[in-house]
């Protein structure tokens, strides 16, 4: 079974710090991405990564930065975490090549920057 | 750019048929997918659609219309635990991440008995 693993499930982190949020799929997936979901907003792109070393801006990049130095792992690093990164984080993963069933997604850390 | 609506919510009774509609404008079309997400779960994917028509699995159904830009998601039979969040996904043009979806806000559907 293809799996998409996330680090925490629920994290709290103080305002200011430095907050690494992992994501590993075990599929060989070409492409890794970062969301996060917010009510009313939907899932928002973040950073995806097409290769190994490789990044791209999503629509949010402000406040994040990522890191693809395996091809099984995509980090997501908030420099100095704010109140309003609180969200929910997906990360999801994909072939390269069309395929049908679009991305595998993780379960989610849901963060609590306080 | 890319823009994908769906309602915010709807509700709809045990044992009935609901209809949840997605239209979109995107800058190239390469797919449309539906996602169901229980509340404070990942996304799980659904249905696919590529060409105009319906394509149907089990009580799901999902329908494309390229032309219009739209589609719909057919829930029938429904049971109390189809109470999700259900998201349209539209997956554009080719680019380095040539598999990239945009996705609409997602509709919360409550079923009640």
């Amino acid at each position: 079974d293809v799996k998409v693993t996330q680090s925490s499930r629920y994290l709290v982190k103080r305002t200011g710090e430095k907050v690494f949020l992992e994501c590993v799929q075990d599929m060989d997936h070409e492409n890794m991405f970062w969301y996060r979901q917010d009510p009313g907003l939907g899932l928002r792109l973040i950073y995806f990564s097409y290769d190994v070393k490789m990044k791209e801006k999503g629509d949010i990049p402000e406040g994040y930065s990522v890191s693809r130095e395996k091809k099984e792992r995509f980090s997501l690093i908030l420099e100095s975490a704010s109140t309003n990164q609180t969200s929910m984080y997906l990360c999801a993963s994909s072939l390269s090549i069309t395929e049908d069933y679009g991305y595998t997604f993780g379960s989610g850390t849901r963060l609590t920057v306080v | 750019g890319q823009n994908i609506d769906q309602p915010t919510e709807m509700t709809a009774t045990e044992g009935a048929i609901v209809q949840i509609n997605c239209t979109y404008q995107t800058s190239g079309f390469n797919g449309l997918f539906w996602y169901q997400q229980h509340a404070g779960e990942a996304p799980t994917f659904l249905s696919y659609n590529v060409l105009d028509g319906l394509e149907e699995k089990g009580r799901f159904s999902s329908f494309l219309s390229r032309s219009k830009g739209y589609s719909y998601l057919l829930l029938k039979e429904l049971q109390m635990k189809d109470s999700a969040s259900y998201l349209c996904a539209v997956r554009g043009e080719n680019n380095n991440a040539g598999n990239m979806l945009t996705f609409g806000g997602g509709t919360r559907l409550m079923v009640k008995p």
